[in-house]
């Protein structure tokens, strides 16, 4: 079955940006009606909707992260990614990716990597 | 958008029911009949448990069910069980396009 498995630095630095990657295996990126997205939880509380990304491209993106969120999509590579910029200790958390099917069935999820914002 | 309003904690013994709310407004929960629940062990994955209300994933157990009434939807766990204690998060897709997700209830087995 599909599984989704999020890569990337675990240590950002206040200001820069956060990059993560999301690689799904047993299944193609692009086969069916899903979308791709992201999914941030902070120690402590509860669950946030970052963006989703569809196979064309078209994305939709939490109003109060889109001014700093870029999601883009490699079909070639079958993986999906994250860029939010000009972190603060706040973005500190532990980063999901799921996949997502009308209207919002969110599954798979990865198993979440977590991300730490500090000089 | 503002977070989905759920309980921070319910409980209850093994066999007994317990039910978990998520309020939200006109344009998110109460406008749509888009609601998702989840179930989440910590360090572990979210498991979807219910979807479109009150529909079930194949291998969730009928232990579980999903309702709305207005702006409020609920989970009811029956006949809990020691492995249905986890983190339960409601989710909703929005008025723009996009998807908002409750405060998170810790169900506690006693």
């Amino acid at each position: 079955q599909v599984q989704l498995q999020e890569s990337g630095p675990g240590l950002v630095k206040p200001s820069q940006t956060l990059s993560l990657t999301c690689t799904v295996s047993g299944g193609s990126i692009s086969s069916g009606s899903y979308y791709w997205n992201w999914i941030r939880q902070p120690a402590g509380k509860g669950l946030e909707w970052i963006g989703r990304i569809y196979t064309n491209g078209n994305t939709n993106y939490n109003p109060s992260l889109r001014s700093r969120v870029t999601i883009s999509i490699d079909t070639s590579k079958n993986h999906f990614s994250l860029n939010l910029n000009s972190v603060t200790a706040a973005d500190t958390a532990v980063f999901y990716c799921a996949r997502g099917q009308w209207p919002n069935k969110f599954d798979p999820w990865g198993q979440g990597t977590l991300v730490t914002v500090s000089s | 958008q503002s977070a989905l309003t759920q309980p921070p904690s319910a409980s209850g013994s093994p066999g007994q029911s317990v039910t978990i709310s998520c309020t939200g407004t006109s344009s998110d929960v109460g406008g749509y009949n888009f609601v998702s629940w989840y179930q989440h062990h910590p360090g572990k994955a979210p498991k979807l448990m219910i979807y479109e209300v009150f529909k079930r994933p194949s291998g969730v157990p009928d232990r579980f069910s999903g309702s709305k009434s207005g702006n409020t939807a609920s989970l009811t766990v029956s006949g809990l069980q020691a492995e249905d204690e986890a983190d339960y998060y409601c989710s909703s897709y929005a008025a723009g396009d996009n998807f908002v997700f409750g405060t998170g209830t810790k169900v506690t087995v006693l």
